[in-house]
């Protein structure tokens, strides 16, 4: 248990529609970074939120989207969706720069998102 | 651009055999490094890591080197059990210190009994 939770665990969209996945980080962790899993690959980094403002940005397109909340807690938004899309969603979540090791994160069970 | 490299799976082992991933990452700088697993169903788990050259990594019977002349922090095991099957997942913290890590594709290791 990492104490990082993430809902919908499951979720079905056609292409076009918008979904939103949310990530609740650890306790004491102010940092919170998304992952995009295809199947059979490794994580991609999406971005990530550090207090509140995004820090860091991937390979990925505006319809990508994200908030962070005054309580560290996060939202992925995805806009237009597309078949490409359809992958597992990671939340993790750090302490960032305020204590631990760069790049230790610890990883909610993530949101699998099928687009059809 | 930074990287890892791993070698690519499946990995099948009987149980208790020696197990080793490789992996390779390039940067500048000294990076942090780091495995994780990832079983089946679940999430990715922090197995052990390394933050500096010569470091030595090790949790569960696990255990992986930074090598910096090398480039390299292989996953050793000496002897696998058939609940170690999951998916093993190589990274690196960004140089300079920035807390992005970089994932390698991911290894799958399957152990029979």
């Amino acid at each position: 248990e990492t104490g990082v939770t993430q809902s919908p665990t499951h979720l079905i969209k056609t292409r076009g529609q918008q979904v939103t996945l949310r990530c609740s980080s650890q306790s004491g962790h102010n940092t919170v970074s998304w992952y995009q899993q295809a199947l059979g690959q490794g994580p991609q980094f999406i971005f990530q939120y550090y207090r509140e403002e995004e820090n860091g940005r991937g390979n990925f397109p505006p319809r990508f989207s994200g908030l962070q909340f005054p309580n560290y807690s996060s939202e992925l938004n995805v806009n237009a969706l597309e078949l490409d899309d359809s992958a597992l969603y990671l939340c993790a979540s750090s302490r960032g720069t305020s204590g631990g090791a760069p790049g230790e994160l610890f990883f909610g069970e993530g949101s699998r998102l099928t687009v059809l | 651009g930074d990287s890892v490299t791993q070698m690519e799976g499946p990995v099948t082992l009987s149980e208790e055999a020696f197990l080793t991933i490789n992996c390779t990452y390039t940067a500048t700088g000294y990076p942090s490094l780091f495995w994780y697993v990832q079983y089946p169903g679940e999430g990715l788990q922090l197995l052990l890591k390394a933050t500096k050259a010569d470091d030595k990594g090790s949790n569960k019977g696990f255990e992986a080197t930074y090598r910096k002349e090398t480039t390299s922090f292989h996953l050793e095991k000496g002897s696998v059990q058939v609940s170690d099957s999951a998916v093993y997942f190589c990274a690196r913290g960004q140089s300079g210190g920035s807390y992005i890590p970089t994932f390698g594709r991911g290894t799958s290791l399957i152990v029979h009994p």
